[in-house]
Parts: structure tokens; C-alpha cells; sequence
């Protein structure tokens, strides 16, 4: 069964922490995204990936860090530097660059 | 940067009736998708659009590709209750994939 799938569907964050979440393909795609989702906003880019060990920021980079060590991975890691990380988290994937993009179910990020 | 002006935000239509929104743009794309979000989920690509003018179904759902390239139309004909969420345009244009804020679609039953 191909999919995307994102891990943990919930996560807490104390003040000053950093926290990463899991994002994992097994569509044989080159290209994975993360994107921010806020309340009645759109998606907004944060990094994208176009091949294995290389990545760009997006349009809300700052607080974030990614890596991309494998094809099937494309973690995020949220530092303590992002004052206001409390979002839904969406991780995507298409066959090459910024193609047809497919979504995984989210990551609700909160703040204790 | 680039925009996408999706219309209407929301809508709350009876079970039965049709539906219509729409997203327009001041740039040129030459993909356009359409997105469902259900709450709490991620969004699932309803219908893809690869030249302007195409007009695309999928099952009760029709899409059109503008013939300017920077706009495009999603119908539901007959609306039902699993209908509800909140549906994304997106443009897809050189290397960025730029998406509208949202349609939230209510239907009452």
C-alpha cells in the first residue's frame, strides 16, 4: 500500500525545545515537502527537497531545520528559535519538482 | 509573490443542490489541482489540470482550466453530507506550487 505517512499524529513542545517530525514515502518519489497550516490560511512552504541530500527553504524557513539523507525521508525538525510552532504540520511528495504534489494526514504541533 | 484569490471562503448549501467556487490569479500556471481537506487530515487531490481549457470530472466533480491560465473552476453537482470540508486550488507554475486559503463547504442535511 503507497503512501506518505507523518508521525506522531499529536506533539508537544516545552518552551525552548526542539522537536522533530517524521515524515516517510514509499512512492518512489524524488521530491518531499513541509508545509504550515494555520487557521483559515493556506499552506505555506517551509523546505522542500528535490533529491536526496539536497534541500531549499521555502517561504517560512526560519525556526526550521530538515534533512534528507534517504528518498524515502524527509524529517523536520522544529527548533526552539520558532517562537509560534503551534500549527498543523503537512508533509508532500511528487514524482520530481514541484509536479502533482500528494499529501500525508498532518502533524498538530502544540505548545505546553 | 504570487497569489491565489479563492472565492467564496465559505458556503452552507442544502443536501441536493450544486456548488460552485473558483480561483483567480494575477499570474500564469500551467497546472492547476483541487484539494479536499477533511478536519484534522491532510489534503487529498480531487483533480488535476495539465492544459488550459480542459475540463476534467470526477464522479459528481467537474473542473475546468481556465483558457487565460490563471484561473480555473471546481462544480459539485448534488451535493451530500460527506461533502464538508474545506477545498484548496493550487497553481503550479515554473517551481513553486502556490495554493488559494480555502472554500469551507457545509451542507445541510
Amino acid at each position: 500500500d503507497g503512501g506518505i505517512t507523518q508521525s506522531p499524529k499529536y506533539l508537544f513542545r516545552k518552551e525552548g525545545q526542539n522537536v522533530t517530525l517524521s515524515c516517510e514515502q514509499n512512492l518512489n518519489h524524488d521530491a518531499m515537502y513541509w508545509y504550515r497550516q494555520d487557521p483559515g490560511q493556506g499552506l505555506r512552504l517551509i523546505y522542500y527537497s528535490q533529491i536526496v541530500n539536497d534541500f531549499q527553504k521555502g517561504d517560512i524557513a526560519e525556526g526550521y531545520s530538515v534533512s534528507r539523507e534517504k528518498k524515502e525521508s524527509f524529517p523536520l525538525t522544529v527548533t526552539s528559535a520558532q517562537k509560534n510552532p503551534t500549527a498543523f504540520y503537512l508533509c508532500a511528495s511528487s514524482i520530481s519538482g514541484f509536479e502533482t504534489q500528494y499529501f500525508g494526514p498532518g502533524t498538530r504541533l502544540l505548545v505546553l | 509573490g504570487q497569489q491565489l484569490n479563492q472565492s467564496p471562503q465559505s458556503m452552507f448549501i442544502q443536501e441536493g443542490e450544486d456548488v460552485s467556487m473558483n480561483c483567480t490569479s494575477s499570474s500564469i500556471f500551467n497546472t492547476w489541482l483541487w484539494y479536499k481537506q477533511d478536519p484534522g487530515e491532510g489534503p487529498v487531490l480531487l483533480i488535476a489540470l495539465y492544459k488550459a481549457g480542459e475540463l476534467t470530472s470526477n464522479g459528481r466533480l467537474t473542473a475546468q482550466f481556465g483558457i487565460t491560465r490563471k484561473d480555473s473552476f471546481l462544480n459539485i453537482s448534488a451535493s451530500i453530507p460527506s461533502d464538508v470540508g474545506i477545498y484548496f486550488c493550487a497553481g503550479l507554475g515554473g517551481n513553486k506550487l502556490v495554493f488559494g486559503a480555502g472554500t469551507i463547504l457545509r451542507v445541510k442535511s
